[in-house]
């Protein structure tokens, strides 16, 4: 069955560095979506793309955050300068129809 | 803007039967949504109800009233493996192809034996 992917599952970072979440959606899917999950609190929205650009953004999606789908098959979430609070789970998800599917997530941990 | 509304844990044994409700406001109505997630997973999907009325899907099923702004998953025949976060979810535009999905906080929901 397909699935949405991502890379790492796991990642520590020191305050103020750049980190890059890897994501690989399904391959016949046309929207692509970034979402954050901070331990203990609700799953929440950061932008979704289609067609080569972002489509809405939440106003946590700031400058510090960049999206991109550098080929046909990945889509990434840059962070340019990790804070402490940017420590959370971050969720890929894409869609064609109705139900979005989601990856197994990113557990970012910045120190 | 958005607002969801789901209690924020419930408690059931197996077997029994639980129904988790969500009330919502929206600036624009474009479907319902229900997810599960098991602690430290992603969320999966369950449902989606764009019109109003009971959806039956095996044990699960959903329903929607949208002139009230609510929505209830109800859960039959409970099992342990049931024990997960409940997610409501609403679209925050009506109309609009591929937007996003803004998510309730959640309920969890705890079967005994």
């Amino acid at each position: 069955e397909p699935e949405v992917t991502q890379t790492p599952s796991h990642q520590v970072t020191q305050m103020g560095q750049e980190v890059i979440l890897r994501c690989v959606p399904i391959s016949n899917h046309l929207y692509f979506y970034w979402y954050r999950q901070i331990l203990g609190q609700k799953v929440e929205f950061l932008v979704s793309f289609y067609n080569n650009e972002i489509s809405e953004k939440s106003e946590i999606f700031d400058d510090q955050f960049s999206v991109e789908r550098p080929d046909g098959s990945n889509f990434t979430l840059k962070i340019r300068s990790t804070k402490l609070e940017d420590s959370a789970m971050y969720f890929c998800a894409s869609r064609t129809g109705a139900e979005a599917f989601f990856g197994q997530g990113t557990r970012l941990t910045v120190v | 803007g958005q607002n969801i509304d789901q209690p924020t844990e419930m408690t059931a044994t197996e077997g029994a039967i639980v129904q988790i409700n969500c009330t919502y406001q929206t600036s624009g109505f474009n479907g319902l949504f229900w997810y599960q997630q098991h602690a430290g997973e992603a969320p999966t999907f369950l449902s989606y109800n764009v019109l109003d009325g009971l959806e039956e899907k095996g044990r699960f099923s959903s329903f929607l009233s949208r002139s009230k702004g609510y929505s209830y998953l109800l859960l039959k025949e409970l099992q342990m493996k049931d024990s997960a976060s409940y997610l409501c979810a609403v679209p925050p535009r009506a109309n609009q192809a591929g937007t996003a999905l803004i998510f309730g906080k959640g309920t969890t929901l705890s079967v005994s034996s």
